[in-house]
Parts: C-alpha cells; structure tokens; sequence
C-alpha cells in the first residue's frame, strides 16, 4: 500500500540549514509536498514538486526528489526560530483518480537560538 | 484565513451527545477531505467529496457520518463517539484534478475534538 515515512525530530541551531527527509513507497506518485503546521493550527503548504522534477528551490527553500530511490528532502537554508514548526511530507498517487493526499507523520523541528 | 473555514475551533462532548462540525471553502475548489490527527500519528484521510460526491470512505464507523450539500460547504456529523475519537479534525479543499496552478489542498485550521 502507499506509504510516506518522516524522522520525527530534528534540532538545529539558528542559522544553519536544516534538512528533512522523507521517504514514500508509490512509485506512480505524480506530486510530492510539503507542508508546515505550527501549533495549534492547520497545514499550510510550503512548497511541491512534480515527479519530473528532480531538483526546485524556491527562497530559502530546496526540495530534492530522488525517484529512484523514493526519497524526498526539504532544506531549510539559514534556518530561524520562526522555522520551528511540524514539516509533513505528501504524495498525491497517480493511482489515485480522487486526489487524496497521503501524508507521513511529520518531523517536528526544532530551531535552537 | 487560509481560505477554508473550520468551526468550531474547540469542541468537548460526552459520548452520548450529537454534535456536527462545519467547513466551508470559496477559493473555487471541486474536491473536500476530511482528515483526522491524533498525536504521533501521520494524518488519516476519512472521507473524500469530489464533485459533492463521496469517492472515498477509509473505512470510517459508523459514528462518524459525512455530509456535502455542494461545494462550498462540507460537515462532519459525530454521535455516540468515543474517547478514542478525540483528535484534530482538518477539512481541506483541492482542485481535482491538480494543474500548473492548482495545486496541493488547502487546510482549514481544524477543529479540535474532546470526547469526555
């Protein structure tokens, strides 16, 4: 069945880049995504990349797919405290003819003054 | 405001009560989900409505019952529920299918649900 994995933690100091990854099982994904939640609040979407693709940056952010190997990364370049948040991981299938998204439990990260 | 309006914000109910919970969306989208988060578990798609038309039901009980009038307006009709049941409850709508420029749900703030 389809599947998306995340490291649930990740603590890095203010200025560094972080860097989280995320790994799916559907090799017919078509989208891949990456959400932000901050407390108490719902998702909000970061940024997407197309299974085509295999590299998009887009400010401080870079996303990185490796389709071969089902592996999608986030880096976060110059990371700040207001980065401190859960990142979520999503493919939409493209065996899926209803849109749904599946997401991975999150990695909380944690962003150190 | 993200664009997809979740109430209410907070819910605590007891077990024997009937309760609904109601999202609402005019960002134009054709498709709305209802998801489930509960603490260290990745998000659980319950329900789809593409076109107002449920498409995908995640073998949901019973307890949980689903409503779309059209497409602005998705509910969420909870009776009888359990302590297990409490959660954050998200609604979020899409374009389906995705294009160049819609792309990805957008999330509602989410209600969350306390059953005592």
């Amino acid at each position: 069945g389809e599947d998306v994995e995340q490291s649930l933690f990740l603590s890095v100091r203010e200025g560094d880049s972080s860097v989280i990854n995320c790994t799916y099982t559907d090799s017919s994904s078509t989208y891949l995504y990456w959400y932000k939640q901050e407390p108490g609040a719902g998702l909000q979407l970061l940024t997407y990349i197309f299974s085509n693709m295999d590299m998009k940056q887009d400010q401080r952010l870079t996303v990185l797919l490796n389709k071969k190997d089902k592996h999608l990364s986030l880096r976060i370049a110059d990371t700040q405290t207001g980065d401190s948040a859960i990142y979520l991981c999503a493919e939409k299938g493209g065996s899926s003819n209803t849109g749904k998204l599946i997401f991975g439990q999150g990695t909380t990260l944690q962003v150190k003054p | 405001e993200t664009g997809v309006t979740q109430t209410p914000r907070h819910l605590v109910m007891g077990m024997t009560n009937k309760k609904s919970l109601k999202c609402e969306q005019h960002l134009g989208h054709n498709a709305m989900y209802w998801y489930k988060q509960s603490a260290k578990k990745p998000l659980e798609l319950m329900f789809v409505y593409s076109l107002e038309e449920r498409v995908e039901n995640n073998s949901v009980p019973s307890r949980f019952s689903p409503e779309c009038p059209n497409s602005s307006h998705l509910f969420l009709h909870l009776h009888t529920l359990q302590p297990e049941d409490s959660a954050l409850y998200l609604c979020a709508s899409s374009h389906h299918p995705p294009g160049p420029r819609n792309y990805g749900y957008t999330f509602g703030s989410g209600t969350r649900l306390t059953v005592v």
